[in-house]
């Protein structure tokens, strides 16, 4: 049981329409995050939670929202999609700051055209 | 501010060669935890190390060795007698703790290519 897994793994999908892509863990932890990967950026985080219906905005979350109506779900929609969102999204799990980091789902790549 | 600095973009070393990657963070707080992931190829990210800000205590599990030095606020991974395996990006990560929601702020990345 890999514990977080990502939906869906590739997306290709047309500027203008709506994505959302889910995160799902069976580890009970509080705290669920979405970054995304870009070359030449590192990983950067466009929202978070804290637990259930508690989330927070990351430094790129324009264009994004969020949803958490369950511990084990984390979902991240792209109201409008734009090909700046092309890029690969990850999610990650902690339990608190002393849990030793995050785990990291196996990312979804997404590309807008 | 906060902030992560992989100044090598790219490294390439040939096999069984020590090789160095550097990571300076910026904070102004006092509790922190700083850590190195792994992306290989296949693309997932592999935890490696956490250490907090009151630890300076150098690390070494296997080839690889951490560097803490908080007075040049940096983190260096060294990993020695390098191995085709370990050609991957690497990412250096801070994590302050005041903001209590453990956030991190990623450096961005440095490609190792291990050559056979």
């Amino acid at each position: 049981d890999a514990g977080i897994t990502q939906s869906p793994r590739h997306k290709v999908t047309e500027t203008g329409t709506p994505v959302t892509l889910r995160c799902h863990q069976t580890e009970n932890h509080r705290y669920m995050y979405w970054y995304r990967q870009d070359p030449g950026h590192g990983l950067r985080l466009i929202h978070y939670s804290y637990g259930v219906k508690d989330t927070d905005k990351g430094e790129v979350s324009d264009g994004y929202s969020v949803s958490r109506s369950k511990t084990e779900d984390f979902l991240l929609t792209l109201e409008s999609a734009t090909s700046s969102q092309t890029s690969v999204y990850f999610c990650a799990i902690s339990e608190d700051w002393d849990s030793g980091g995050y785990t990291f789902g196996s990312g979804t790549r997404l590309t807008v055209v | 501010a906060q902030k992560v600095t992989q100044a090598q973009t790219e490294i390439s070393v040939v096999e069984k060669e020590d090789v160095t990657l550097d990571c300076v963070y910026e904070t102004r707080d006092t509790t922190y935890y700083l850590f190195w992931y792994k992306q290989p190829p296949s693309g997932e990210l592999v935890f490696l190390i956490r250490r907090n800000s009151f630890d300076e205590q150098n690390e070494i599990s296997g080839r690889y060795s951490w560097n803490f030095q908080k007075s040049t606020s940096s983190f260096n991974f060294t990993i020695t007698a390098s191995q085709v395996v370990d050609s991957a990006v690497y990412f250096c990560a801070l994590s302050p703790l005041t903001s209590g929601t453990y956030k991190y702020i990623f450096g961005t990345g440095t490609r190792l290519k291990v050559l056979a």
